[in-house]
């Protein structure tokens, strides 16, 4: 099965300063990666998407993923924080179990930003 | 353009109680796939619904079942209601005859409190 793990529960940084939250996959075949953030009491809002192709994937608000093979990786990035950024985020990857593609999240990582 | 909706915003029920989650897709798309998040936790996959059949089931009882209708939207039914099934229940839709990337996009959710 396919997995994906996020090693921080929580990121801290200032704002202004670059950003980074990690996310290391396990798949068997092409990986499909995905990352979600979720506001509080909100659903889940789609950043980017890794398929194929270019490695860095450039998404919504700033955001942006290196995929890493070799790292079996795909961190998210951003040069510059907000404060407004702080919110939780969820790395994923989608299985193809069955005649479904369902996506396995990872447990999230709670990015908090300051001034 | 609407994206995915979800009602009711809150619920609260007793144990051993049914309750009744709706969805309706995002414009365009066919595709229904339900997610429990418990707090503190990423989603998990319960379901997904495709021309009006359950396509996968993810690791959850014969409790939870669900319905698509012929307009697309979804509903999620849980019988027997226990403690543990409290719980950010998520909906999200995506089109099937996109590429083998295509996204699911999540409405806000529905909190259910099982007392």
């Amino acid at each position: 099965a396919q997995s994906v793990a996020q090693p921080e529960d929580q990121v801290n940084v200032a704002e202004g300063n670059p950003l980074t939250v990690k996310c290391t996959y396990s798949v068997s075949g092409n990986p499909y990666l995905f990352w979600y953030v979720q506001y509080p009491n909100r659903g889940l809002q789609f950043l980017l998407k890794y398929i194929t192709g270019d490695n860095l994937v450039k998404g919504s608000y700033g955001f942006e993923a290196e995929f890493n093979k070799s790292q079996t990786s795909f961190h998210l990035k951003k040069p510059s924080a907000l404060v407004s950024d702080s919110a939780l985020y969820f790395c994923a990857v989608r299985d193809w179990g069955g005649t479904a593609s369902k996506l396995t999240f990872g447990t999230g990582t709670r990015l908090q930003v300051t001034l | 353009d609407a994206g995915v909706t979800q009602s009711p915003t809150h619920l609260i029920k007793t144990r051993g109680q049914q309750v009744t989650l709706r969805c309706s897709p995002k414009s365009g798309h066919d595709t229904v796939s339900w997610y429990q998040q418990a707090l503190g936790q990423g989603p998990q996959f319960i379901f997904q619904y495709y021309e009006e059949e359950e396509r996968q089931r993810g690791n959850f009882p014969d409790r939870f079942s669900g319905h698509q209708f012929p307009n697309y939207s979804s509903e999620l039914n849980v019988n027997a209601l226990l403690l543990g099934d409290s719980a950010l229940y998520l909906c999200a839709s995506s089109f099937s005859g996109g590429a083998v990337g295509d996204t699911q996009y999540f409405g806000p959710g529905t909190r259910l409190t099982v007392l």
